[in-house]
Formats: structure tokens, sequence, C-alpha cells
């Protein structure tokens, strides 16, 4: 299985202020398509998780412009560029270019 | 819109079975995957497993092969996760979520809670 390894495990972030989480993986999700089989949720308090990002920066439907993906390969980050109250929860990356497996996540919280 | 709509929270006996459903109200499957993850307290999200309705396709979670068994009925509006020989350990919340193109999750049930327990 590809292992997907997330940091921070914790987040307490400012409001206004940006925030950036990374996920990597123990193997190359870059597909011969060139596209990175890697998608990003994010799940609030008490709800399903939803989907964020896919192939690693494509923004889903409905998605603020403030969230954003970047990398390739086995590195990847997600970032925040002003962070909101709303934006809290846990926030986890995961791989579908094998049987899909999730980062452990990353808990952001308002200081 | 589509929705997918999950069956009620289960209290199970160890070594007895599960079936949990999930119902695409507003719409149909098409030809999406539908994929099952699920989620122990506190802990992050598992894959168990999918369906390509259209194919009759499934697959599994290696860790979970042998006990869980993925469906759906004739219409295509409804899967179901069957997990057999329940343990403790298989307590968590259980998630219906339908694949995009891209591989991702892009829709999710609102999850059914298993408790296994004597």
């Amino acid at each position: 299985d590809i292992v997907m390894t997330q940091s921070p495990l914790s987040l307490p972030v400012t409001p206004g202020e940006p925030a950036s989480i990374s996920c990597r993986s123990s193997q190359s999700l870059l597909h011969s398509s060139g596209f990175n089989y890697l998608h990003w949720y994010l799940q609030k308090p008490g709800q399903s998780p939803q989907l964020l990002i896919s192939l690693g920066s494509h923004r889903a439907s409905g998605v603020p412009d403030r969230f954003s993906g970047s990398g390739s390969g086995t590195d990847f980050t997600l970032r925040i560029s002003r962070v909101e109250a709303e934006d809290v929860g846990v926030y986890y990356c995961m791989q579908a270019l094998q049987k899909p497996t999730f980062g452990q996540g990353t808990k952001v919280e308002i200081k | 819109q589509v929705q997918l709509v999950q069956s009620g929270a289960e209290v199970k006996r160890p070594g007895s079975s599960v079936k949990v459903s999930c119902m695409a109200s507003g719409g149909t499957f098409n030809s999406q995957a539908i994929n099952w993850v699920r989620q122990a307290p506190g802990q992050g999200p598992e894959w168990m497993g999918g369906i390509i309705p259209i194919l009759g396709k499934t697959d599994y979670a290696q860790k979970l092969q042998g006990r869980v068994t993925i469906t759906t009925d004739e219409s295509t509006t409804t899967a179901y996760m069957l997990l057999s020989s329940l343990r403790s350990a298989d307590t968590a919340v259980y998630y219906c979520a339908l694949v995009g193109v891209t591989g991702a999750f892009d829709l999710w049930g609102q999850g059914t809670m298993v408790i296994v327990s004597s």
C-alpha cells in the first residue's frame, strides 16, 4: 500500500493569516496521463469529509479560491491564503493511484 | 442534485454481520463507482472497497478480503456494504462515496454508525 504522511498533525491558526499542510507519499502519484492522483478533503466537526482539491491542484465545485493545492510526484501542499473560522476541521490527503489510502489528518483550529 | 442517503445506526454482537445501504436520492449512480470508507472513533478514514455498478466489478481492501461484500441493486440507485464476522475493532462510522472521473470521492453519504459490542 502507498503510505501517506501529513504534517503537521495539529495546526493552530489565526484568522486572516495563511496556513499550509504538507502531504508526502511513499511512491510517486504521477500517472502516465500527467496527472497526480492526490486529493484533499476537509472533515468539519460532526460532518462527512468533503472534497476540496482533486488531482493535486483542481478546486472542487464551490470551494473558495483561498484554497489551493500544489506539488507533484511524492510531495504535495495544501494552502489556505487567509484562514477563516469556517475552515476549522481535519484535513486529509488521499492517493487514488492505487487502492486509496489516506494521510493521518491535520487538525486545524483557531488560536 | 444527487444526494447519498445511508441507512441508520446499528448495534451488533461480535461474530454477527451488518448490511449498510446507500441510496442515490434525486438521481442514479450512472457509470460512477461507489466506494465505502470507514472511520473508527478518533481515527482517519480507511478505504474498504468499491463497485462499478454498470460493470458489477468490485475491488476490496486486502485486510477486509473475505469479510466485506459490496453490491448494488438492479436499478443502480442503492448500494450495499455487507461486513461479516464483526469484531469490536469494526466499530466505526461507515460512509459511501461517489467516485468522480479523477478518482476523487466527489460526494459522500451522511455516514452510518456501527457499534460492535457484546
